[in-house]
């Protein structure tokens, strides 16, 4: 069955500190991977996804997230985090004929001026 | 554009009491979902809708859990009667159809607590 692990469940960066947030899948197949935002009282936000093709992919905000199948990872970096990153982060997989986004526990990611 | 849309942003209810939750897709999008957020967890998947028929419930406890999508807009979430452990979050979601690369938008969510 898919699966998601996010082994992180809070960590604290200093503003313009670069960030590393883990994310380790299991799926049978290609994974098609997702990294979600969710800002207190806000719905979740698309930030990338990876399909295939170029392993390195770039999101909004300046995001960017690196899927390494050897590893079964798909870890998400910013070269400088921002105040306004705090936020809860969120590794997904695409479930496949379920069509639903299989989630994990999620990261909680404080800024420290 | 409109994002999903979500009613009531908050709600308190006592145990046994009966309550529904409203969800308004983004226009045009066939698919809706309903995800349950614990606290501390990440969503999971209640029910999903195609147009107005529900493809994949399995994840529903219909015992006390109903849902519908009439007319394959908007979406209704019912528990009666909620129990205690009903609180969390509960969050639509809706995209273009079932597909991988059609992106899911979520609305704010229903933050439900059942005291």
């Amino acid at each position: 069955a898919q699966s998601v692990t996010q082994p992180d469940i809070h960590i604290t960066v200093s503003e313009g500190a670069s960030l590393e947030l883990r994310c380790n899948y299991s799926y049978g197949a290609t994974p098609y991977l997702f990294w979600y935002v969710q800002s207190p009282g806000q719905g979740l936000q698309l930030l990338l996804k990876y399909f295939s093709g170029d392993t390195l992919v770039q999101g909004i905000k300046g995001f960017e997230a690196e899927f390494k199948r050897s590893q079964s990872s798909f870890n998400l970096r910013k070269p400088s985090v921002h105040w306004s990153d705090a936020a809860e982060y969120f590794c997904a997989v695409w479930g496949g004929s379920q069509g639903n986004l299989i989630f994990g526990k999620g990261t909680k990611l404080s800024v420290k001026p | 554009e409109a994002g999903v849309v979500q009613s009531p942003r908050y709600k308190i209810i006592e145990k046994k009491q009966p309550v529904a939750f409203w969800c308004n897709p983004i226009s045009g999008h066939n698919t809706l979902y309903w995800y349950l957020q614990n606290l501390g967890q990440g969503p999971e998947l209640l029910i999903r809708y195609e147009n107005e028929e529900a493809v994949d419930d399995s994840q529903l406890p219909k015992d006390r859990f109903s849902a519908e999508r009439l007319k394959g807009v908007d979406s209704t979430l019912k528990i009666q009667p909620a129990e205690l452990g009903d609180s969390a979050v509960y969050l639509c979601a809706s995209s273009l159809g079932l597909a991988e690369r059609n992106e899911q938008f979520f609305g704010p969510g229903t933050r439900l607590t059942v005291l």
